[in-house]
């Protein structure tokens, strides 16, 4: 049974980057997209976008395109997902999550991380 | 982007009881769509997929129904750890989005 395990929590500075890691165990990492969701204080889900580890190929939501970067390293089993240029509204909790089926297509997700909370502010 | 909506907000449900939660879709998504649980400082957890099919460790309790535009999660009796905010979410297509969410909360 695959896990995901997300690096701790952080805090950033308005205008900054902050990257965050997701590491797989007890799985095949590669073969499963691994995406990412976040959510405000409070508020509901949002996908952000993800990635394919044995593709290398990414997708993102429209919304964080130009801001977001989402790779895999499958030497280590890890994802990881860098956003950059962060303002007060991107304070969230930020989840990895794995997808059900092997393939391309969007699938629900079966695995979550843990969540990695970011907070931005001056 | 195929806007996904939960409904109600909140429903008030006395434990034992049912509780029926609807989804509709802004346009057809056919069966993918997904049920997930959330519990105060956790992570979701997947419910449902394929609009009916159950996932794996989860309840007989728990069923979901519907495609096209409108589904539905039943929750037959009400255990005390069901009490927990419930979402949708449409992977028919990209963006892949997600329900308001719906809280379900002891009566």
């Amino acid at each position: 049974q695959v896990q995901l395990v997300q690096s701790g929590a952080e805090v950033k500075k308005p205008g900054s980057s902050v990257k965050v890691s997701c590491k797989a165990s007890g799985g095949s990492f590669g073969s499963y997209a691994i995406r990412w969701v976040r959510q405000a204080p409070g508020q509901g889900l949002e996908w952000m976008g993800g990635v394919i580890p044995i593709f290398g190929t990414a997708n993102y939501a429209q919304k964080f395109q130009g801001r977001v970067t989402i790779t895999a390293d499958k030497s280590t089993s890890t994802a990881y997902m860098e956003l950059r240029s962060l303002r007060s509204e991107d304070t969230a909790v930020y989840y990895c999550a794995k997808d059900r089926q092997l393939g391309m297509a969007p699938d629900a997700f079966d695995i979550w991380g843990q969540g990695t909370l970011v907070t931005v502010s001056s | 982007e195929i806007v996904m909506t939960l409904s109600p907000a909140t429903l008030s449900v006395s434990p034992g009881a049912r509780a029926t939660l609807s989804c509709r879709a802004s346009q057809s998504v056919s069966s993918s769509l997904a049920w997930y649980q959330q519990k105060p400082g956790q992570a979701p957890r997947l419910l449902i997929y394929g609009a009916s099919t159950r996932a794996t460790g989860i309840p007989a309790r728990f069923s979901g129904s519907g495609s096209g535009t409108e589904f539905t999660l039943t929750i037959s009796s009400l255990q005390s750890e069901d009490f927990a905010v419930y979402y949708c979410q449409q992977y028919h297509n990209w963006p892949l989005t997600f329900g308001g969410g719906t809280k379900v909360e002891i009566k």
